[in-house]
């Protein structure tokens, strides 16, 4: 059962443009949602992230919005560059006290950034 | 500053041969180790992690299992691999307890068995 979807595998914009990565769930008990990029062979890399006690976060060219009651969130990439070109995953999770939540993720959205 | 190592970076493997796949932490102590795989097309799927040493927890039931025998050495195993065991596969690292920690990824085994 997929709890984290991403239902664009991939998506093309061109440099400069915005990039819009969506992103739902489904388990209510979700509290802590993150995103991370991975490049061809290479694990993935922590971009930004965002408690369910907030809506919005940015970081830089990067900005995670939340809608809890829609359990949708998104990533803008703005100005996006070529080297914005990877794989997105999102990711979510329920934080424990004793112990740190289990990340569940989605499939992933491949981004191509156009000249 | 931490530091997580995995390898192989690649190994092609016959079915029916045995797996061992190493990954250590450097630079924090008592973290949570896991290990998930990609398979192709397809998200992160969380295989086992690990809160402590000899502490495993599997997530999926399948031929491969994970040992924990140091504070910051995980290790994932098979004894007799199948094909569907193809794929990508991530060692990861957490420092508990956090309301809003993450997972620090190493750079992957590209895994084919044949």
């Amino acid at each position: 059962d997929q709890q984290v979807k991403q239902n664009s595998p991939s998506l093309s914009v061109q440099e400069g443009r915005i990039s819009i990565l969506n992103c739902d769930y489904t388990n209510s008990m979700f509290d802590y949602f993150l995103w991370y990029k991975k490049y061809p062979a290479e694990g993935p890399t922590f971009l930004i992230s965002i408690s369910s006690i907030k809506d919005k976060n940015e970081d830089g060219r990067f900005t995670v919005f939340l809608n809890k009651s829609a359990k949708h969130l998104s990533l803008h990439i703005v100005p996006s560059q070529p080297g914005d070109s990877a794989v997105y995953f999102c990711a979510a999770s329920v934080v424990t006290t004793d112990s740190w939540g289990k990340l569940q993720f989605g499939a992933g959205t491949q981004v191509v950034v156009t000249p | 500053s931490q530091t997580i190592h995995q390898w192989p970076a690649t190994l092609v493997q016959p079915v029916g041969s045995p797996l061992s796949l190493e990954c250590t932490v450097e630079g924090t102590s008592n973290p949570n180790l896991y290990w998930y795989r990609q398979a192709a097309g397809r998200g992160l799927q969380l295989l086992f992690y690990s809160v402590g040493i000899g502490q495993i927890s599997s997530e999926v039931p399948q031929n491969l299992s994970a040992s924990r025998p140091q504070d910051r050495q995980f290790i994932l195993s098979s004894k007799k691999l199948l094909l569907s065991d193809s794929g990508f596969y991530l060692c990861a690292w957490g420092q508990p307890p956090a309301t809003n920690e993450k997972l620090f990824f190493g750079s992957g085994t590209q895994l084919s068995v044949l």
